[in-house]
């Protein structure tokens, strides 16, 4: 069966920090993988999505970035961390079939002080 | 534009009483709407899937009921438990690829 793993699940940064989230996927390949924000009292925003290894695609302009150096690994990084950044970010990937629906990490708690 | 409302944000019932949530979109061309059911810190579980011809379907306790027409789908959970006591996010997806719109949810919390 396929699992996702995201990590670490809270994470307290000072501002100008650099950041670097790990997800993972088991059981499946070549899936399409997310990463998502979700602030306080706001639905998810999608951040990126990869189709495939060194396939990234941004939806928003921010200051993130991620990457796919593997077929089920998606990272999310940043160089220099901003108070804005904080958040609560879920890694998901996206199942196969007609209605396909995303299966979620269990989140990372960042707070950036 | 394109948008998912729920409501109401946030929702207070005893156990074992009954409640229904509501989403409203206007998302188009419509593909399909699901419901989620996110734990505190953790991430969201499909609990459901309404596509355009499907007016109910039920998963246990929850029932969701969509109404194309109107651009309105509900979930109702019946007998609610306090493990029931999560955010609730409605999804919808637009045709096309990676085209999903999200809810801001409503933060149910059932007391004893």
């Amino acid at each position: 069966s396929q699992t996702i793993h995201q990590w670490p699940a809270t994470l307290v940064q000072p501002v100008g920090s650099p950041l670097s989230l790990e997800c993972t996927v088991e059981g499946t390949s070549n899936p399409n993988l997310y990463w998502y924000r979700q602030a306080a009292g706001r639905g998810l925003q999608l951040l990126f999505y990869s189709v495939g290894i060194g396939q990234i695609s941004s939806e928003v302009p921010q200051n993130l970035s991620a990457s796919r150096p593997q077929d089920r690994q998606f990272i999310l990084s940043s160089k220099k961390l901003l108070l804005s950044d904080s958040g609560f970010y879920l890694c998901a990937w996206r199942g196969t079939g007609e209605n396909r629906k995303l299966f979620f990490g269990s989140g990372t708690q960042l707070s950036v002080l | 534009k394109n948008q998912v409302e729920q409501s109401p944000q946030s929702l207070i019932i005893l156990e074992g009483k009954n409640c229904t949530l509501q989403c409203n979109y206007t998302v188009s061309p419509f593909s399909n709407l699901r419901w989620y059911k996110q734990d505190t810190g953790r991430g969201p579980v499909s609990l459901t899937i309404m596509t355009f011809s499907e007016n109910t379907k039920s998963n246990g306790r929850y029932t969701a009921t969509l109404d194309a027409d109107t651009k309105q789908s509900s979930l109702h959970i019946t007998a609610s438990q306090l493990s029931d006591s999560a955010s609730y996010i409605c999804v919808v997806r637009q045709t096309g690829a990676n085209n999903l719109f999200f809810g801001t949810g409503t933060r149910l919390t059932v007391i004893p």
